[in-house]
């Protein structure tokens, strides 16, 4: 089944830390997306990108950092300049532009904690 | 900045019996989409109406738009246990960006 995947589903992150976080989507979709989700809130656009080799800020990218390097997989760093990293990080695909009207499939989330 | 705002915040409902949430929303939109979103997981997209269009069915899910209101309304008929979740209104903008509101819970009582 065609899908995406996120690991891990738990993290950790001691002070001072890099942390990287996986998605990988078997669905041939161009665009994906990172998002944040704190509790009890919707969900804030971290970065995007459009096409393989190029990716755009969105609306809380400080302390962030992703790679598309391939179709399938679009990795986001959670930096130690990200001083309130503890969220539910969400990670979406879909096919072409959203004005197009496509919708966006999700990942089950990876949960990123502070030791 | 958020666009999509939800109301309810939150609805508790007896099995059977009729849910409807709301949307607003404050800028011109190309579409406008709802999700649902069990507790700890992903989204699941249920259904998208665009600009032009003022109502959708899927099911049990019935979607209008009023774009003359900038408000939309997601009704789910005969509700199940199996809809309890939190559901999400999301705007795509002619800038192509997605915002999504804060969300509705939505709590089925056996």
């Amino acid at each position: 089944d065609g899908g995406i995947t996120q690991s891990p589903k738990y993290l950790f992150r001691k002070e001072g830390q890099n942390v990287t976080l996986s998605c990988e989507q078997n669905l041939n979709h161009d665009a994906m997306y990172w998002y944040r989700q704190d509790p009890g809130q919707g969900l804030r656009l971290i970065y995007y990108s459009q096409i393989v080799n190029d990716f755009q800020k969105g609306d809380i990218a400080e302390g962030y950092s992703v790679s598309r390097e391939k179709k399938e997989s679009f990795p986001l760093t959670v930096t130690s300049a990200q001083k309130n990293p503890t969220a539910f990080y969400l990670c979406a695909s879909s096919k072409h532009l959203l004005l197009k009207g496509q919708p966006q499939h999700f990942g089950d989330g990876t949960r990123l904690s502070i030791l | 900045s958020q666009q999509g705002e939800e109301d309810p915040q939150a609805l508790s409902i007896q099995e059977g019996e009729n849910a409807t949430m709301n949307c607003s929303y404050k800028t011109s939109i190309n579409n406008l989409q709802w999700y649902r979103q069990n507790s700890g997981r992903g989204l699941v997209h249920l259904i998208l109406i665009r600009s032009n269009e003022r109502e959708k069915h899927s099911g049990r899910l019935r979607v209008t738009l009023d774009t003359s209101k900038k408000s939309s309304s997601l009704l789910i008929t005969a509700s199940r246990a199996a809809d309890t979740a939190s559901y999400f209104c999301a705007t795509v903008g002619r800038d192509d960006k997605i915002i999504f509101g804060k969300g509705t819970r939505l709590h089925i009582l056996p």
